[in-house]
C-alpha cells in the first residue's frame, strides 16, 4: 500500500513569492492535515480537510490556505512568503473518524525562503 | 484545552541502555494516545498507539501504557540501539465526529534521543 506522498521534496523561494505544496493521501483516506515544523518549535497544526471541505485551521494568517480535490489530494498555498515561513511542511492523512483514526505522515516538503 | 508535555531533550544514552521518555497529557474525555518517531531528514512515522485506559502499545521493542490515573503515556525500551536515534513525539487525539468540532491531534514538542555506540 502506497503511503502519503508529498511534492516537491524541496522548494526554494524568495520573500514575497508564493509557494504551492502538494499532498496525496493513502488510498481510502478522506482526511488530510497540514502541519508546519519549524526548527525547535515542534509540530504546529495548519489545516484540516475532510471530504473536500476545510474542517479546521490553526493559528496562522490567511496567507496560508489550501484546498482538497475530489480525489482527496490536497494543496497548501502560502502567499507573500516571509523568511519565518522556512520550515518542513508535513502532510498527514487518515480515515477521518473514530477512536482508531491514526494519522499517517508523508516525508514532508522542505521550504526555504531566502 | 488539550495539551501534551514531553520531557526536554536531548536524551543521550549508550547502546543497550534502558530508555524512558516521559509524556503526560491534559484532555477531556478519553483520547487516543500515540508515539511517533522522526528520523533525521524524514517525516513522522507512527511507532505505537493505545486507544483506552490500561492498553499497552508496542512496536520494535518500544512500549507505552495508557495510564489514565496519572494521565501519562511514557515510552520505554529495554535496550536501545544506535539506529533508534531520532526525535520522538507524543500525541493525543480525541474521537472525531464528522459533524465537525476541533478534535485536532495535539503533539508534544518532541524529545531528541541520541544513542552512542
Amino acid at each position: 500500500e502506497a503511503g502519503v506522498t508529498q511534492s516537491p521534496t524541496h522548494l526554494i523561494k524568495t520573500r514575497g513569492q508564493q509557494a504551492t505544496l502538494r499532498c496525496s493521501p493513502i488510498s481510502g483516506h478522506t482526511s488530510v492535515y497540514w502541519y508546519q515544523q519549524a526548527l525547535g518549535l515542534g509540530l504546529q497544526f495548519l489545516l484540516w480537510y475532510d471530504e473536500g471541505e476545510e474542517r479546521n485551521r490553526g493559528n496562522f494568517p490567511p496567507r496560508f490556505s489550501g484546498r482538497q480535490f475530489p480525489n482527496y489530494s490536497s494543496e497548501l498555498n502560502v502567499n507573500a512568503l516571509e523568511l519565518e515561513d522556512s520550515a518542513l511542511y508535513l502532510c498527514a492523512s487518515s480515515t477521518g473518524m473514530g477512536l482508531t483514526d491514526t494519522q499517517y505522515f508523508g516525508p514532508g516538503t522542505r521550504l526555504t525562503v531566502l | 484545552g488539550n495539551s501534551v508535555t514531553q520531557m526536554e531533550g536531548p536524551v543521550t544514552l549508550s547502546e543497550e541502555a534502558f530508555l524512558t521518555i516521559n509524556c503526560t497529557y491534559t484532555a477531556t474525555g478519553y483520547p487516543s494516545l500515540f508515539w511517533y518517531v522522526q528520523y533525521p531528514g524524514e517525516g513522522l512515522q507512527l511507532l505505537l498507539k493505545a486507544t483506552k485506559a490500561d492498553d499497552k502499545g508496542s512496536n520494535k521493542g518500544f512500549e507505552a501504557t495508557y495510564r489514565k490515573e496519572t494521565t501519562s503515556f511514557h515510552l520505554e525500551k529495554g535496550s536501545v540501539q544506535v539506529s533508534d536515534s531520532a526525535v520522538y513525539f507524543c500525541a493525543l487525539r480525541r474521537p472525531l465526529v464528522r459533524s465537525g468540532g476541533s478534535y485536532i491531534p495535539t503533539f508534544g514538542r518532541g524529545t531528541s534521543l541520541i544513542v552512542h555506540p
